[in-house]
């Protein structure tokens, strides 16, 4: 099983709202990741998890949170996000950090009112 | 800035044609290119992971070669598909400790039948 899933596949929400963002897999990767990808731009790295701890932040604001509940499930959580954040998010996993495949997910849509 | 520049940003061909596209990217601090396939509203799909120099990878009708001294790597599809439709992304993950793909904008695919 090389599966990804990613819930909800689209979410829209206001600014004040709290939502949150799931990602899952059953591959005994140890690597999880979150990009950020907006209309005709390439994916953009977030956070790396490395073994349930945060290794890499890419200077994400605050409003985006994640966690690491344990080596299966990745979430995002959202927070007072701007209309600008609207973008599709995409979890990926990799048996390991470094050259490694990276498996992604299909994304989920997300829209900032 | 790394960079990862992709091009043609888009391509039509007819069915039965062989087509090719290329990523480029600085030649210093190479680690490794990853290749992916990207259908609408799928997961980004690993086609290729790439390390070495001279290096030729092959899937079915798709091949990829790799020239880490030049800075480039072409993908070629013989004998295009309507299934063939999709985004091609490359990635690349550079040395120096720090364990990120950066990915370029993509090739967007059109096979018409």
């Amino acid at each position: 099983d090389t599966e990804v899933t990613q819930t909800p596949k689209h979410l829209v929400m206001g600014m004040t709202n709290k939502k949150s963002l799931k990602c899952e897999q059953h591959m005994g990767h140890r690597a999880m990741y979150w990009y950020k990808q907006k209309a005709k731009k390439p994916p953009e790295l977030m956070f790396v998890y490395s073994y349930e701890k945060l290794s890499i932040n890419e200077s994400v604001p605050s409003r985006f949170s994640p966690e690491c509940p344990n080596s299966s499930l990745l979430n995002l959580h959202l927070h007072a996000l701007q209309p600008e954040d609207s973008a599709l998010y995409l979890c990926a996993s990799s048996s390991d950090i470094g050259a490694d495949t990276q498996y992604f997910g299909p994304g989920t849509r997300l829209t900032v009112l | 800035i790394l960079n990862v520049e992709q091009s043609p940003q888009s391509l039509h061909v007819q069915e039965g044609d062989s087509t090719n596209f290329t990523c480029s990217f600085p030649s210093s601090n190479f680690y490794a290119l990853h290749w992916y396939r990207w259908e609408t509203a799928k997961s980004p799909e690993a086609l290729f992971v790439m390390t070495l120099n001279g290096d030729e990878k092959k899937k079915g009708r798709i091949s990829a070669t790799l020239n880490t001294k030049e800075g480039y790597s072409y993908l070629y599809i013989k004998g295009s598909q309507p299934e063939d439709s999709a985004t091609y992304l490359c990635a690349l993950m550079f040395s120096g400790g720090y364990n990120k793909l950066i990915f370029g904008a993509g090739t967007r695919l059109a096979v018409h039948p």
